[in-house]
């Protein structure tokens, strides 16, 4: 089974501290992908790759940076927390063109 | 992108059938109809897709309208473990760029009654 693993479940920082998602994946998939979801707003697109070193925006990447220096990790890099950060980030991946993302387990960060 | 109608809310009974419908009456020709579930405080979880004809894999099976502007995801036996928000995805896959993300709506709460 594929398997999408994220670094933390739940984490707690302060506004304005540099923040730090990992997410793994084990099945050698080209496309990964940042979300996070929100009530009433549903899964939105941060920021994906699909191939090491290679990023795309995806629908809200302001206050995001990602980092994608081995095809299993992407990291997802908040430079100065804040509270409307306070989400469930959620990691996916895919094999190319395949069509099936596979998600992690999501960690949901509160910025107090 | 082109948008899916689901209802908000349905109840099965364990053991029996469900059947979760789906609109998507601006679908085009290459868009894939893409269903996923989101168990309570999990991550979502690919179900099932297609493109015209039906498909059956070990977790459910998805029925396409002939017009292809609605399907169906059918749980063959309802069980505890399936009641989750399923959502109904288009997906083009045949180009990249922003066609890559997933765009989630609401859904449907599926609650199973023991």
């Amino acid at each position: 089974d594929v398997k999408v693993t994220q670094s933390s479940r739940y984490l707690v920082k302060r506004t304005g501290e540099k923040v730090f998602l990992e997410c793994v994946q084990d099945m050698d998939h080209e496309n990964m992908f940042w979300y996070r979801q929100d009530p009433g707003l549903g899964l939105r697109l941060i920021y994906f790759s699909y191939d090491v070193k290679m990023k795309e925006k995806g629908d809200i990447p302001e206050g995001y940076s990602v980092s994608r220096e081995k095809k299993e990790r992407f990291s997802l890099i908040l430079e100065s927390a804040s509270t409307n950060q306070t989400s469930m980030y959620l990691c996916a991946s895919e094999i190319a063109v395949r069509g099936e993302q596979y998600f992690g387990p999501g960690t949901r960060l509160t910025v107090t | 992108d082109a948008k899916t109608t689901q209802p908000n809310s349905m109840e099965s009974n364990e053991e029996e059938p469900v059947h979760l419908p789906c609109n998507h009456s601006t679908i085009s020709g290459t868009d894939y109809i893409h269903w996923y579930r989101q168990l309570p405080s999990q991550g979502p979880e690919y179900v099932i897709h297609g493109l015209t004809s039906n498909v059956n894999n070990r977790m459910a099976s998805l029925a396409i309208a002939e017009d292809r502007k609605s399907s169906t995801l059918i749980l063959h036996r309802a069980t505890l473990r399936d009641a989750a928000v399923y959502y109904c995805i288009l997906r083009d896959v045949g180009s990249g760029g922003s066609n890559y993300k997933l765009t989630f709506g609401k859904g449907t709460l599926l609650t199973v009654n023991p």
